[in-house]
Order: structure tokens, then sequence, then C-alpha cells
């Protein structure tokens, strides 16, 4: 079975902090997503990448950047997190042309 | 850009019974793929049923059911025989070329199983 990880459940930040959030999948895939899902606007994709050292912007990327020095792990950052990102965020690994299997998400909270 | 509807932000049904959620979708693309997500109160996203736009059979698994109609866009979920574990938000999702490039969502639908 995939396994798709994430750092934390939960997050609370301050407004300003800078905000690491962590991805991790064991099955090798090349391509990697974070998304953002807020109640009554589904999921929005950040950015994803297609392999190491590689990163494209999503639908939604103003406020965030993301690293991938490894291919099994994907970060997404909040340079200056800000109330406006208090959100729930969820991972995803695939390989080409088959299913995104996501990780069990990360709500964060930004006071 | 594609986007994906889903009309229908809550749907309830009796225990044992069957319903349909329904999704639209638009795109100028021909080379695709679908999806249903399913995502319970524990938050986690699973897979219940995607379809290749290039084939016409209709995807099944087991109890789920897709109805892909392809000139109208559309592409409903059928479950059957509705049981209590069947209730969760239902995302249904487009990806062009197989969802390299992520997945666009609907806005979800909730989905009430009364007993």
């Amino acid at each position: 079975d995939v396994k798709v990880t994430q750092s934390s459940r939960y997050l609370v930040k301050r407004t300003g902090e800078k905000v690491f959030l962590e991805c991790v999948q064991d099955m090798d895939h090349e391509n990697m997503f974070w998304y953002r899902q807020d109640p009554g606007l589904g999921l929005r994709l950040i950015y994803f990448s297609y392999d190491v050292k590689m990163k494209e912007k999503g639908d939604i990327p103003e406020g965030y950047s993301v690293s991938r020095e490894k291919k099994e792990r994907f970060s997404l950052i909040l340079e200056s997190a800000s109330t406006n990102q208090t959100s729930m965020y969820l991972c995803a690994s695939m390989e080409f042309q088959e299913t995104q299997y996501f990780g069990p998400g990360t709500r964060l909270l930004v006071l | 850009a594609q986007t994906v509807t889903q009309s229908q932000p809550e749907m309830s049904v009796q225990e044992a019974e069957t319903v349909t959620l329904s999704c639209t979708y638009d795109t100028s693309e021909s080379d695709y793929y679908l999806f249903w997500y399913k995502q319970p109160p524990s938050r986690q996203m699973i897979l219940v049923i995607r379809q290749e736009a290039y084939k016409q059979q209709n995807a099944t698994e087991n109890r789920f059911s897709v109805n892909f109609q392809k000139a109208a866009k559309s592409f409903s979920l059928k479950i059957s025989d509705s049981q209590l574990g069947d209730a969760a938000m239902y995302f249904c999702a487009y990806g062009s070329g197989g969802g390299a490039d992520g997945l666009t969502f609907g806005k979800g639908t909730h989905l009430i199983i009364q007993p």
C-alpha cells in the first residue's frame, strides 16, 4: 500500500512565523502535490513537483514556497504566516497517469 | 482553465438505498481522467473510483459505479446499498493527461446516511 505521511496533524503558529509542512511518500513516486482545503471551496492546488528540485506553481501559490531535495520528501513553506493561511493542508503523490494518494492532512491555525 | 461543479452541497439517503451524486466539468481537452474521492471525518482522502476519458465503458468498483457522459461533460457517482460507513464528503476531481499537473476538485457533496 502507498503511504503518504505528513509531519503534523495539527499545528498552531503565530502571524509572521516561518512554517514548514513536511510530506514523505514511500513509493518512489515522481509527482508530488500540495493542496489546501477550505470549507465550501474544495481542494485547491498550491504547488506541485515532477521530480527532485523541480517545482511548478499551482492555482494559489501566493504566500507559499516549496522544496524538494529528495524524491520522497516535499516540503511546503509559509515564509511569513498570515491568518488567511489558516486551513487544512493536504499532500499527495502519484506515479505518472496513475492515481493520486493523499496524506492525512495538517490542520494549521495561524493566530 | 478546467472547472468542476458539484451542484449538491448535501445529500441524504436511507441505509440500503441507492443515491446518485452529480458532477459536471468543463474542458476543451480530449485526454483526461476523472475521479471520485471520499473524505470521511478522519479527513483521509480515499479514492473511490476513476475513469479514463478514452474509455467508453463506465467504471465500477463493487457498490460504486459512475455514469460518464463525455459529450455532456457529466460524471455522476452511484452508490448502491448505502452503508453507514459511506457517510463522508465526496469530491469529484478532474486531471488532464493523468493528473501530473494536479487535480481540479469540485466543492464537494456531504453525504448523510440515515439508519
